[in-house]
This record gives C-alpha cells, structure tokens and sequence, in this order.
C-alpha cells in the first residue's frame, strides 16, 4: 500500500523557473527521501531529510519537513528541461536485519518542464 | 562502480505463462529488494534479502511469485502463473550494509505485459 500521497499529481512550468511539490506520510518516520524517475536514469536518489531535520539543501534542491503536519515538500530552483521527470518521496528504510527495509512511495509527481 | 543490473529489460506474455526476471545488485551490497510499479503509481515493496535470507517478503503473493538468491549475490523473481494486472515494471535495488546510508540504488527495471 502506499504511505502517503504527492501534490500535485502533474505540475507544467516554464523553464527557468521553480518547482514545489508536496508529500504527505501516515505514520511516523526516521527519515524521508526522495527519488526522481525519467526513462533516461530510472529511479534515482536525490536527498534524505532525517525526522529531526527541517530543511535540507543539495544545489538546486531544498527540502523541508514537518513531522508535526505529516508532510515534506521538495523545491527544485531555477528549473532546467532535464528536470522533466517523476518525483516520489519515499519513506521507511530503517535498519532492521543488519540492513534498511524496503521504501514506501507516493504516487509520484509528474514534472514537465517548458522550453 | 557499475550500477544494478536487470534482465530482460521488456517482456511480453500471455496470461497463465509463466516468466523470470535477472537482478545483480551492485558489487558488496549485502541487502536486496524487488519492487513492483504499476503504471502511474510509485513502486510498491515485494521482497527484502540480507544476502540469501528472505528478511521481508511479507508483500509478495507466494501463490503465483517466487524469488531465490541462492549465493547472496543476484536475484531471479518468477511469476507463475501470470495474470492481467501482474503487468508492470520490476524493478531490482540494493543498499549497503553498514553504513546507514539508507540511499538504495534502482536498476532500469524490467517491462512486463501480460496480454
């Protein structure tokens, strides 16, 4: 089952400029992720947020959690075309076993960035 | 560092065949997943390894999906046999022990259509 929803479920801009898109979870988490997927790359990591962080930067990504509200968001700046793709935070990937569990995922955002 | 590998990377069946699909997770990751993304929805966890023990494999339906990795090292997941909504993309990670990185690295997945 999925964990939590993204917001929106598209987003269309304009290149060269920023992006925000939303997730929520249910339960509580030890940390947050999230993944952008393209046919190109295929799902790859972008930027962890552990729970006791508010705001984490990586170049042109920020992210922002609140574990009060159940919810992060994840802002691209200065958006490029080869942004175009899906974006899913995922939650779970505590280490149980010697190794992380799986991830739960949202449904995605999908971004298309205009020429 | 060569990344995940999977094979094949499209497959098309018919209802009741029966098909399986190759992981090599990246050299020295002791954790494995096999994860399912139907179109339009994020990936969804069916089974975790910690080198060739089964750790989580609470979501995957024994009755017609098997997976084995007999020396730690690669996967095969099988269906058996298929059916309509099994068409998908499957997707194979991996994660290292240790670390806590909890960052997992997706191979390009593996297409299947079920007709």
């Amino acid at each position: 089952s999925q964990q939590g929803e993204e917001d929106p479920q598209a987003l269309s801009i304009q290149e060269g400029e920023n992006a925000t898109m939303n997730c929520s979870y249910k339960t509580s988490i030890n940390n947050l992720q999230w993944y952008r997927q393209n046919s190109g790359r295929g799902l790859v990591h972008l930027i962890l947020i552990r729970s006791n962080e508010r705001e984490k930067h990586s170049g042109r990504l920020r992210v922002t959690l609140d574990t009060s509200k159940k919810s992060s968001s994840l802002l691209i700046t200065a958006s490029r075309a080869a942004d175009t793709a899906s974006y899913f935070c995922a939650t779970g990937g505590m280490y149980s076993g010697g190794g992380a569990d799986g991830l739960t995922f949202g449904k995605g955002t999908h971004l298309i960035i205009q020429p | 560092e060569a990344g995940v590998a999977q094979s094949p990377r499209y497959k098309i069946i018919e209802k009741r065949q029966s098909v399986a699909f190759w992981c090599n997770p990246i050299s020295g990751h002791a954790t494995l997943y096999w994860y399912q993304q139907i179109l339009g929805q994020g990936p969804e966890l069916l089974i975790r390894y910690e080198n060739e023990e089964a750790v989580d494999d609470s979501q995957l339906p024994k009755d017609r999906f098997s997976a084995e990795r007999l020396k730690g090292v690669d996967s095969t997941l099988k269906i058996q046999p298929a059916e309509l909504g099994d068409s998908a993309v499957y997707l194979c990670a991996s994660s290292s022990r240790g670390t806590q990185s909890y960052e997992q690295y997706f191979g390009p997945g593996t297409r299947l259509t079920v007709t």
